[in-house]
């Protein structure tokens, strides 16, 4: 059973830093892309950054230069380094799974929390 | 970047009713398009993806259409588990995805 968990979300002051973590199960993570998604309380889903199997990288404009994605396959898992976080990072965070031929996203985690706030 | 458009951006209808939800891309897409349902408190579920296939464990009364620029999700007859958020997305730009702003489908 595919399984996607995220964590390390929490409260963060303006310009702090956290890293996500999202431990992955069930399927050959080396071989698959990996995604973050964000949500802010009542708002939609925005595409926040994703990771190849050959560990090339995408973001979107809103994060880049402050976010960072990373994998580590050995231990099935994918990050997120957040930096210079703002007001505006606030939301759930979820990792995804992207389908190698689809390319829609599968699998998705059950989120987690990170809030920017003074 | 390509930005996707959803209409409407709330629809109130009833069990039973058939309902169509629209995408535009501001650019073409082929069919680089997926949908998705989220319910409150809950992570998106894939429910089409390349416009029209649908995801295992999908019920048949959920379809999709489109190619290019316009695309549809249609549900075929409202069952009370479907009133919840749709959103479409595309996968058209390498793994630089968009979504759409998500359209809510409300009980009448």
């Amino acid at each position: 059973e595919v399984q996607l968990v995220e964590s390390g979300g929490g409260l963060v002051h303006p310009g702090g830093s956290l890293r996500l973590s999202c431990a992955a199960s069930g399927f050959n993570f080396r071989t698959y892309h990996m995604h973050w998604v964000r949500q802010a309380a009542g708002k939609g889903l925005e595409w926040v950054s994703a990771i190849g199997s050959a560990d090339d990288t995408y973001y979107s404009g809103s994060v880049k230069g402050r976010f960072t994605i990373s994998r580590e396959n050995a231990k099935n898992s994918l990050y997120l380094q957040m930096n210079s976080l703002r007001d505006g990072d606030t939301a759930v965070y979820y990792c995804a799974r992207g389908h190698t031929s689809t390319y829609s996203l599968d699998y998705w985690g059950q989120g987690t929390l990170v809030t920017v706030s003074s | 970047d390509i930005q996707l458009t959803q209409s409407p951006s709330s629809l109130s209808a009833s069990v039973g009713d058939r309902v169509t939800i629209t995408c535009r891309a501001s650019q073409s897409i082929s069919s680089y398009l997926n949908w998705y349902q989220q319910k409150p408190g809950k992570a998106p579920k894939l429910l089409l993806y390349g416009t029209s296939s649908l995801q295992s464990g999908v019920p048949s009364r959920f379809s999709g259409s489109g190619s290019g620029t316009d695309f549809t999700l249609t549900i075929a007859s409202l069952q009370p588990e479907d009133f919840a958020t749709y959103f479409c997305q595309q996968s058209y730009t390498n793994l630089r995805y968009t979504f759409g702003q998500g359209t809510k489908l409300e009980i009448k």
